[in-house]
């Protein structure tokens, strides 16, 4: 298996303009997760999906951020209208339905918001 | 919050030595594990640990749980100079799916 895949590998866009992440989790693999990664924060979770369906999205930081499943191989997390303060690395990470799994996360993306 | 908090923050051991990072949190967990991130990649995991086991060896890597004290240590042995990483410790609180990360330590080993 490929292991989570994430693209774009980097991004720099300017304030204001609407940045689209994807991820393609691990086959097979029932639960996707998001985090956002900065080094005054560290590692947050954004969101997280099992079975493509969302069921946390409480560090959702605000309405500009939107995530979607639409089939089990695929996810976007989307930030309209960007801002400099969401530069970050951002993480997808996908794991099995079997209790006490490990995540297995994908390289991330770096976004530069100018 | 924070559930999981890595001390030290940053650690600098020459080639051979051992490294030991310890991990402390606050409720109770189902299950602690330890990632280790290189430098612009993304989170690997090392190990896992239940919350009925109370240590745990992978290779060069032991894992200790004390949940009476709330807290984890992971010992590296023999460090080398490829170990040179961010380690990062995430506890599972069985409550739903999630794992909540610490802020990592630093671990820079010298050759």
């Amino acid at each position: 298996d490929a292991g989570v895949i994430q693209s774009p590998r980097h991004e720099v866009t300017e304030m204001g303009q609407e940045v689209t992440l994807r991820c393609k989790p691990i086959s097979g693999h029932d639960y996707l997760f998001w985090y956002r990664q900065t080094m005054m924060r560290g590692l947050e979770l954004l969101i997280y999906f099992n079975n493509n369906v969302p069921i946390d999205d409480s560090g959702m930081p605000e309405d500009r951020f939107s995530a979607k499943m639409p089939n089990a191989s695929f996810s976007t997390l989307k930030i309209q209208p960007s801002e400099p303060r969401d530069s970050a690395v951002y993480f997808c990470a996908s794991r099995t339905g079997f209790s006490q799994e490990t995540q297995y996360f994908g390289p991330g993306t770096r976004l530069l918001v100018l | 919050s924070q559930q999981g908090e890595e001390d030290p923050q940053a650690l600098s051991i020459q080639e051979g030595e051992n490294a030991t990072m310890n991990c402390s949190y606050k409720t109770s967990i189902n299950n602690l594990q330890w990632y280790r991130q290189n430098s612009g990649r993304g989170l690997v995991h090392l190990i896992l640990i239940r919350s009925n086991e109370r240590e745990k060896h992978s290779g060069r890597l032991r894992v200790t749980l004390d949940t009476s004290k709330k807290s984890s240590s992971l010992l590296i042995t023999a460090s080398r100079a490829a170990d040179t990483a961010s380690y990062f410790c995430a506890t599972d609180t069985g409550a739903n799916s999630k794992l909540t990360f610490g802020k990592g330590i630093t671990l820079s080993v010298r050759p």
